[in-house]
């Protein structure tokens, strides 16, 4: 069963704006990760953030987390065509070895 | 490092065939995980190893499904016999005890006719 959400499904933008996709989940967690994948590829890790962390930056990437809401949301700053994609949530509910839990993705267009 | 290696990319069969499905995990990574990809139910985990022990197969469909890992550097999928319904992106990924992140394969495309 699905532990993560995204919101929305899919998000259609223009070149130079920025994109922000939500996701909600629905236990505690020990991290939550996002990860891309280019149409017909398989998915690539973004960034992970911890449960006592509330924002990371990686570049043009900020993730926010709250665990109160238990939601977390990715903005990408000055959207570029290649940043069309899908982007998944995916949660580790346990330590070491478990697995993580996709959410379905949002379908990130940016137009050139 | 190559990365995770699936193969085949593509596989088109016709119901009631067997299909294998392969994977080679990244050298040195101890998880092995494969995951199933429709337009309808999303990313959906089959099944996963550690250090080549099945740990949960609660994901696999039905008994017509099987995996194995006789070693570290290999893992298969087994289809016997396929459906039209098991038509799939099937991903295998790995992952070190060091990290949480995952690192997936290109997928096997699977149409059963």
């Amino acid at each position: 069963s699905q532990q993560g959400e995204e919101d929305p499904q899919a998000l259609s933008i223009q070149e130079g704006e920025n994109a922000t996709m939500n996701c909600s989940y629905k236990t505690s967690i020990n991290n939550l990760q996002w990860y891309r994948q280019n149409s017909g590829r398989g998915l690539v890790h973004l960034i992970l953030i911890r449960s006592n962390e509330r924002e990371k930056h990686s570049g043009r990437l900020r993730v926010t987390l709250d665990t109160s809401k238990k939601s977390s949301s990715l903005l990408i700053t000055a959207s570029r065509a290649a940043d069309t994609a899908s982007y998944f949530c995916a949660t580790d509910k346990g330590s070491g070895n478990t697995p993580l839990v996709f959410g379905k993705g949002t379908r990130l267009s940016v137009i050139a | 490092d190559a990365g995770v290696i699936q193969s085949p990319r593509h596989e088109v069969t016709e119901m009631g065939q067997e299909v294998t499905l392969r994977c080679k995990p990244i050298s040195g990574h101890n998880s092995l995980f494969w995951y199933r990809q429709t337009m309808m139910r999303g990313l959906e985990l089959l099944i996963y190893f550690n250090n080549n022990v099945p740990i949960d197969d609660s994901g696999m469909p039905e008994d017509r499904f099987s995996a194995k890992m006789p070693n570290a550097s290999f893992s298969t999928l087994k289809i016997q016999p396929s459906e039209p319904r098991d038509s799939a992106v099937y991903f295998c990924a790995s992952r070190s005890s060091a990290t949480n992140q995952l690192f997936f394969g290109s997928g096997t495309q699977l149409s059963v006719l």
